[in-house]
């Protein structure tokens, strides 16, 4: 069965240090891993994808992420946090050849916590 | 602009009344979806459509219903036999169905609560 893990509710890093948001997921065959961002009452917001190639993968506002297949693992990251960046953070996996449907299994979401 | 719009942002309902969300977009995207989100559970997914006239169930279907006559609208109407309504609704859409790398584009979403 496809599942995605988020296994931290809640992630708190003081402003200007290195945050890591994690994930870890399960799918039969290659994933293609997404990560994204809610700000209260808001819609989601894309912020990266992995597709194939390079394992480090830039995305929006600064953000970065690296596939590590032995681990089964796509990290959030970003060298230095701005209190901005306070929000609630999702993960999502979609199998490559098409298991569950095709469709995006998300991670319950991890709450990113930035202080000044 | 383009994008995804929802309506209403809030949504009052009393017990036994059905209720429609709507979802619009002008991305020209052939593929839409309905979630609902609850604290602590992240992402469900309720119905998805790859394209005109046609729609399937998700996760959790039961008490929902969906149509898609128009490829820019996506309606979803919540049902008396949805037994607790009470949630975050987000609309997303993307370019091509589902076995592609294409990201979803979310809507601002309709909170519903049942009175």
């Amino acid at each position: 069965a496809q599942s995605v893990a988020q296994p931290e509710d809640q992630v708190n890093v003081a402003e200007g240090n290195p945050l890591t948001v994690k994930c870890t997921y399960s799918v039969s065959g290659n994933p293609y891993l997404f990560w994204y961002v809610q700000y209260p009452n808001r819609g989601l917001q894309f912020l990266l994808k992995y597709i194939t190639g390079d394992n480090l993968v830039k995305g929006s506002y600064g953000f970065e992420a690296e596939f590590n297949k032995s681990q089964t693992s796509f990290h959030l990251k970003k060298p230095s946090a701005l209190v901005s960046d306070s929000a609630l953070y999702f993960c999502a996996v979609r199998d490559k050849y098409g298991g569950s449907q095709g469709n995006l299994i998300f991670g319950k979401g991890t709450k990113l916590s930035v202080k000044p | 602009d383009g994008g995804i719009t929802q309506s209403p942002k809030y949504l009052f309902r009393k017990e036994g009344q059905n209720v429609t969300l709507s979802c619009e977009q002008n991305l020209n995207h052939d593929a839409m979806y309905w979630y609902r989100q609850d604290p602590g559970q992240g992402l469900r997914l309720i119905y998805y459509s790859q394209i005109v006239n046609d729609f399937q169930k998700g996760d959790i279907a039961e008490g929902y219903s969906v149509s898609r006559e128009k490829k820019e609208s996506f309606p979803l109407t919540v049902t008396s036999a949805q037994k607790n309504p009470t949630a975050f609704y987000l609309c997303a859409s993307s370019r091509t169905g589902t076995t592609s790398h294409n990201e979803q584009f979310f809507g601002p979403g309709t909170r519903l609560t049942v009175l």
